[in-house]
């Protein structure tokens, strides 16, 4: 089993429709679960991070962590096209804060 | 408050030459880590310094060093190049949690 492992889609949603990403990952020490957004020939930005159990929401974006399952999830409320790219699921391995292992990620596009 | 700076921006290099990226983190960040990103291998880490010293390493060959400097700025080294370090090599700087920024980023490509 891969460490962090995303649907690759490609996923196309319409403009204002829920867009959902999903993550698996295999260390069942995971503390600390981000996810980045990345633009097409950009650098990475966190836009979540998600310590306990449950959702968290900030604006547009849910994170739902489930640590019993391993499962880590982004929903985007209300996509809009300038939500098009592709979102990166990260997770500290080895017992370290500061290594981050990522997903393959999966691109997203919001259709007008 | 100005974020991470990677320089230079793009680098050419041939076969067998080496190079050195720079990263500057954000002001009060201790940590940085350097990732190398390519479209088969997606985003691998490379390894991770802070207070001078490296505590974390990924599986890269040694061709591939770093250091941090006392001000916390850090470079990574590339010996002998090959083809397949060609990469987008990107720098984060994190402060006391896993929370990491990213910087811009280094395009390298080895011809």
């Amino acid at each position: 089993q891969k460490e962090v492992e995303q649907n690759s889609g490609p996923l196309s949603v319409p403009e204002g429709a829920i867009a959902s990403l999903n993550c698996t990952y295999s260390d069942r020490v995971s503390q600390s679960f981000f996810w980045y957004r990345q633009y097409s020939g950009k650098s990475p930005e966190l836009i979540m991070s998600i310590y306990s159990n449950g959702d968290k929401e900030d604006g547009r974006f849910t994170a739902q962590l489930n640590k019993a399952s391993q499962y880590v999830s982004l929903l985007i409320r209300d996509s809009q096209p300038s939500d098009s790219a592709t979102y990166l699921c990260a997770v500290p391995r080895g017992g370290s804060n500061y290594k981050l292992t990522f997903g393959k990620g999966t691109l997203l596009t919001v259709n007008p | 408050k100005a974020g991470v700076t990677q320089t230079p921006r793009y680098l050419i290099k041939t076969r067998g030459q080496q190079v050195t990226l720079s990263c500057s983190p954000i002001s009060g960040h201790r940590s940085v880590s350097w990732y190398q990103q390519t479209p088969g291998q997606g985003l691998q880490f490379l390894f991770e310094y802070f207070s001078e010293t490296q505590r974390n390493k990924g599986n890269f060959p040694g061709r591939f060093s770093g250091r941090q400097f006392s001000n916390s700025r850090s470079e990574m080294n590339v010996s002998t190049l090959e083809l397949g370090d060609s990469a987008l090599y990107l720098c984060a700087s994190s402060r006391g949690t896993a929370e990491a920024f990213f910087g811009q980023g280094t395009r390298l490509t080895v011809v």
